[in-house]
């Protein structure tokens, strides 16, 4: 069965701090891996897209690892800020053996991560 | 703004009611999706139309009722709900035929409460 599962559940950190949100997945075959910002109430927005062959990819402050071959992914987020504070969810895409594309999207429960001054 | 608009952003609704949530998108997609989000849950897949035909359905029970006349536009039809249906839905959107990034593009999602 696909899983993705995520650590921690929340995470409360000060202002300035960084931060490494972890993630863990079965889903195979393995497309990609998407890591998404989602405000409450608000639907999720992506922050970064990795596929097999890579191994890290930053976007601004949030940096993304991949190891494909311990199915494992981590968000590090650098001097963080109040808007930060959000729920980062891992995506794991399956891959369409037909297309060679992208297929069913599985869902990390998600990180809840509060900022603080 | 991910290109994805749902409406209404809030609804609040009895279980007899009869009420539509309304997604649309002009990102030149031919995927659609409805989501469910309850608290402290996963995205739980619900429906997914490609090039207007619904291609899944996943154990979705009848009260909720998907139409997507063109594939700019995706709805959501709800009748006698539940209050355990109160979530937060989200629509997305991707290019049906994709490279290995293709990505899904979601709406700000529409909060229901059933009463």
């Amino acid at each position: 069965k696909n899983q993705v599962e995520q650590s921690p559940q929340s995470l409360i950190i000060l202002e300035g701090k960084n931060c490494t949100l972890q993630c863990n997945y079965t889903v195979s075959p393995f497309s990609n891996l998407r890591w998404y910002k989602q405000d409450t109430g608000r639907g999720p927005v992506s922050l970064t897209i990795m596929t097999f062959s890579e191994n890290t990819k930053s976007n601004g402050r949030y940096t993304a690892t991949l190891d494909a071959d311990t199915k494992q992914s981590s968000l590090h987020i650098t001097a963080s800020q109040l808007s930060d504070s959000a729920s980062y969810i891992c995506v794991v895409s399956g891959e369409n053996i037909l297309t060679g594309g992208g297929n069913k999207l599985t869902f990390g429960t998600g990180t809840q991560l509060k900022v603080e001054l | 703004e991910t290109g994805v608009t749902q409406t209404p952003r809030h609804l609040v609704m009895g279980m007899t009611n009869k009420k539509s949530l309304k997604c649309e998108q002009h990102l030149g997609h031919n995927a659609m999706y409805w989501y469910k989000q309850s608290a402290k849950k996963p995205l739980e897949l619900m429906f997914v139309y490609n090039f207007k035909e619904q291609t899944e359905n996943n154990s979705v029970p009848s009260r909720f009722s998907p139409e997507c006349p063109n594939s700019s536009h995706l709805f959501l039809h709800l009748h006698t709900l539940q209050p355990e249906d109160s979530a937060l839905y989200l629509c997305a959107s991707s290019p049906l035929q994709g490279g290995v990034d293709t990505e899904a593009f979601f709406g700000q999602g529409t909060r229901l409460t059933v009463v």
